[in-house]
């Protein structure tokens, strides 16, 4: 099975950049979905297909995805940016079934 | 705007069925192109892909989930339905409805709140 793997929090200091990757088996050819998720709250979707910014969600969000790991950029980072963060793609295996997989995720701290 | 609403018992016997519904208002569970799925997250943990269903009525299942899961629509009330079969307390989590798309690989642009199910004697 395809296995996406984050690093379990990552901690920046407001105004810094934080930087999360997702590590996958040519994640490269895949496109890549990222959301956010607050305490209590259904996740929501920050940067789609690598690097687009859904309407509403600042720029200060990208993305990039290339080789074995896709990344999420925070820019100038908001103490309201501190959430989980998980990384998503489709599958498919050699049956052609397809199965949706999410990345183990990573907590954001805002120092 | 598209809406998603959970529903169901909070709470299921171990070896029970666990039964769920998403009623979509906002949008039609009969449009092209989009897909109508499940996810959990058990508490303190991380997401977990149950299972999608498209818009032609095709499932597409997690692999570890298969053998007890049920997911089909109901067109006539824009419903889609989950059923876990044999249920222990490691299925204990947040059962989130959700639509994605549009295409195979489109990202979860709406989702439900979420709806906590505990399984428990």
């Amino acid at each position: 099975s395809y296995v996406l793997t984050q690093p379990p929090s990552v901690s920046v200091a407001p105004a810094q950049t934080a930087r999360i990757p997702c590590g996958g088996p040519n994640i490269g050819s895949k496109p890549v979905h990222w959301y956010q998720q607050k305490p209590g709250q259904a996740p929501v979707l920050v940067v789609y297909d690598d690097g687009v910014r859904p309407s509403g969600i600042p720029e200060r969000f990208s993305g990039s995805n290339s080789g074995n790991t896709a990344t999420l950029t925070i820019s100038r980072v908001e103490a309201g940016d501190e959430a989980d963060y998980y990384c998503q793609v489709w599958d498919s295996s050699r049956d052609q079934n397809y199965v949706f997989v999410f990345g183990t995720g990573t907590k954001v701290t805002v120092l | 705007q598209l809406q998603l609403q959970e529903s169901g018992p909070g709470l299921v016997k171990p070896s029970e069925t666990l039964s769920l519904t998403c009623t979509v208002s906002g949008g039609s569970i009969s449009s092209p192109s989009y897909y109508w799925g499940w996810i959990r997250q058990p508490p303190g943990k991380g997401l977990e892909w149950i299972g999608s269903i498209d818009y032609r009525g095709d499932t597409y299942y997690n692999p570890t989930l298969k053998s007890r899961l049920t997911i089909s629509v109901d067109k006539s009330k824009n419903q889609v339905s989950l059923k876990l079969d044999s249920v222990t307390a490691a299925d204990t989590a947040v059962y989130y409805c959700a639509r994605s798309g549009p295409g195979i690989r489109g990202a979860t642009t709406s989702w439900g709140q979420g709806t906590l199910v505990t399984v428990s004697s």
